[in-house]
């Protein structure tokens, strides 16, 4: 079954800093991933679909881009609303299997 | 505006069923792919099932044979049969729309917590 590896599992940065998340698909997906941000007690909101393209009112410091088997998410400029669990979700076929999370916190 | 609204979850006890209820508004849900996504406490997102436009569905291996996502055209609306609830069936379960879907709005509803135990 596919697999969706996220790293790091966690992550430390300033507010400013520029933060990349990976995500790798154990067999390739074509572009049919998303990205979603969850605050702690709070539902997960669609940051990226496609692979790269940003959800309507999602700020532009948040980019995606990626193909195939590696993904990437990079926030430009770390803000502290930042702050959250972020994952990674194959829609190409069944298994919709999510990634295991980043967890990003401001240093 | 897209709405996503789920009902039905509880406390039930181990080897119990519940139906889960999602009532989409503002886009038709036979149109794209609806899955339902579930999160125990303190852990990440775990995906269970998924029905497409043509009416395929496809579970997790952890819930196969035991739970059974269907929809309601008529009413816009999914559902998740649970049978043979266990402890680690526990957890806030979402449905989600497919996120190409457009349309704005809500993609994930807000969530029931299904709560087994005896």
């Amino acid at each position: 079954d596919l697999q969706m590896t996220q790293s790091p599992s966690s992550l430390s940065a300033s507010v400013g800093d520029r933060v990349t998340l990976t995500c790798r698909a154990s067999q390739g997906i074509r572009n049919y991933l998303a990205w979603y941000q969850q605050k702690p007690g709070k539902v997960p909101k669609l940051l990226i679909y496609g692979a790269s393209t940003l959800q309507s009112g999602v700020p532009s410091r948040f980019s995606g881009s990626g193909s195939g088997t590696e993904f990437t998410l990079t926030v430009s400029s770390l803000q502290p609303e930042d702050v959250a669990t972020y994952y990674c979700q194959n829609y190409n076929s069944a298994p919709l299997t999510f990634g295991g999370g980043t967890k990003v916190e401001i240093k | 505006e897209v709405q996503l609204v789920e009902s039905g979850g509880g406390l039930i006890q181990p080897g119990g069923s519940l139906r889960l209820s999602c009532a989409a508004s503002g886009f038709t849900v036979s149109y794209n792919f609806m899955t339902w996504v579930r999160q125990a406490p303190g852990t990440g997102l775990e995906w269970v099932s998924v029905i497409y436009s043509g009416g395929s569905t496809y579970y997790a291996d952890s819930v196969k044979g035991r739970f059974i996502m269907s929809r309601d055209n008529s009413k816009n609306t999914l559902y998740l049969q649970m049978n043979s609830l266990r402890a680690e069936d526990t957890a806030v379960y979402y449905c989600a729309r497919d996120p190409s879907s457009g349309a704005g709005g809500d993609y994930w509803g807000q969530g029931t917590l299904v709560t087994v135990s005896s």
